[in-house]
């Protein structure tokens, strides 16, 4: 199984709140996983990544939540601005064993709204 | 260093035509991936190139779909006889190797069939 179910669909969050998105996972072969901001219009844009010997990375506001046992890790974003606005994407792959060509996998989307 | 460039960014096509997609991936960058995303739905995986191979084209539709990536220019996906199913956003994605991951999206390709 080489899917990645991510909730919530939408998120409304207040500015200066937090905003969590969760992904989950089935392959335990996968060890590399990245979230992708997407702004309207635009590509898909490396946000922050994490590897499954790690339990938690944080770069600034953004911060990885990784659970090997659960198969499940999730995007925390502190202090949310209405500029952190965009869809964000989780996705998981083999990018250090090779296999499956080091696809990236996508979870759906999760359309991200942060209100003044 | 400018950045994954595909064109065009808007691609509208009648039903039966060919439509070309073009990526060049960054300088530098010898792998190239392709992605199709629906309205509301994630990417989906298509085909991985790097330089005159095709590594991977396990996404890729059996029948209308082809990829290349030739020494010289750019990589190009071609949809033969589009279908209104066929109406989707196409993002290209290149690496500097093949360790996967430094994946670098270019701001895609709309295609519209009519």
């Amino acid at each position: 199984q080489q899917q990645v179910k991510q909730s919530p669909q939408s998120l409304i969050v207040q500015k200066g709140g937090i905003s969590i998105i969760n992904c989950a996972y089935e392959n335990t072969a996968f060890d590399y996983f990245p979230w992708y901001q997407q702004f309207p219009g635009k590509g898909p844009a490396l946000l922050i990544a994490i590897r499954p010997d790690v339990s938690e990375k944080k770069e600034g506001r953004f911060t990885i939540s990784f659970n090997k046992s659960a198969k499940q890790f999730s995007l925390h974003i502190m202090d949310s601005q209405p500029g952190d606005s965009a869809t964000y994407f989780c996705a998981a792959s083999f990018a250090y064993s090779g296999a499956g060509s080091y696809q990236l996998t996508f979870g759906k989307g999760t359309k991200l709204s942060v209100i003044p | 260093n400018a950045g994954v460039m595909q064109n065009p960014r808007h691609l509208v096509r009648r039903r039966g035509q060919e439509a070309r997609l073009r990526c060049s991936p960054m300088k530098g960058h010898s792998h190239v991936y392709w992605y199709r995303q629906l309205p509301e739905e994630g990417l989906k995986f298509m085909v991985y190139l790097q330089k005159e191979n095709i590594i991977d084209e396990s996404g890729m539709p059996k029948e209308r779909f082809s990829a290349e990536f030739p020494k010289e220019g750019p990589s190009i996906l071609r949809i033969q006889q589009v279908v209104r199913g066929d109406s989707a956003a196409y993002f290209c994605a290149s690496s500097p190797k093949a360790l996967g991951t430094e994946a670098f999206f270019g701001q895609g390709t709309r295609l519209t069939v009519v």
